[in-house]
């Protein structure tokens, strides 16, 4: 399985913009890049996924490089609610299984 | 209306004892799956339900079992309960196995 690596954790302030980064240096072709999110107390919510070229949803953005080997997530705006830990999961197309590594903690300053 | 509910939401038994967590999703989904969160906060799946069949288990002791007696709910039965079952267990469901998987609130089990 292919392996991510995330920060251990990131801090922003209310109302920024916020880049995640997830390197994935040996994802293959095939792989999708998944990001979830988990608030405090709460069970895991999915944010946005992608193949190759950027996208985009009401949540956030995400940034795919051109190699593939890396990705960025994107808050346009971060909010208070948006502190969580977020996790990017590869998840080859032939397998079911996501692999949650250990996430970035995203503190978002008042 | 929750989407992805589990009962109970906490669980406090003895070493030894069998316990059991319930889930059931009102989505409509065919896929759900079972998750284990430890204190380290990892999270990792457990086992998976297609239309009621298995196509996710992963290396779980086998006292553990899950069962799926529709495609709405999947239940979670642990035998002879160890002190490192200790953790949340996430219950999640998905259209299809590769769909956006929607997660319940958690059962946070302690073994004493």
């Amino acid at each position: 399985d292919a392996k991510t690596t995330q920060p251990n954790s990131m801090e922003s302030n209310e109302e920024e913009p916020v880049h995640l980064p997830c390197n994935h240096s040996t994802i293959s072709g095939t792989d999708y890049i998944h990001w979830y999110r988990q608030l405090p107390s709460q069970g895991p919510e999915y944010v946005i996924h992608g193949l190759t070229s950027n996208v985009n949803n009401r949540m956030a953005s995400l940034a795919i490089a051109e190699d593939r080997k890396s990705s960025t997530l994107i808050l346009h705006r971060a909010t208070l609610r948006d502190a969580a830990v977020y996790y990017c999961i590869l998840r080859a197309s032939g397998t079911y299984k996501y692999i949650f590594g250990t996430g970035t903690r995203l503190k978002v300053l008042a | 209306d929750t989407a992805v509910s589990q009962t109970p939401k906490y669980l406090v038994t003895q070493m030894g004892n069998d316990k059991s967590i319930k889930c059931e999703q009102n989505l409509g989904h065919d896929t759900m799956y079972w998750y284990k969160q430890d204190s380290k906060k990892f999270l990792k799946i457990m086992f998976s339900y297609n239309n009621k069949e298995l196509i996710i288990n992963e290396t779980v002791p086998n006292r553990f079992s899950p069962k799926s007696p529709d495609k709405a709910h999947l239940n979670l039965h642990i035998n002879s309960l160890e002190l490192g079952d200790s953790a949340v267990y996430f219950c999640a469901s998905s259209q299809g196995p590769r769909g956006e998987q929607f997660f319940g609130p958690g059962t946070r089990l302690t073994v004493l």
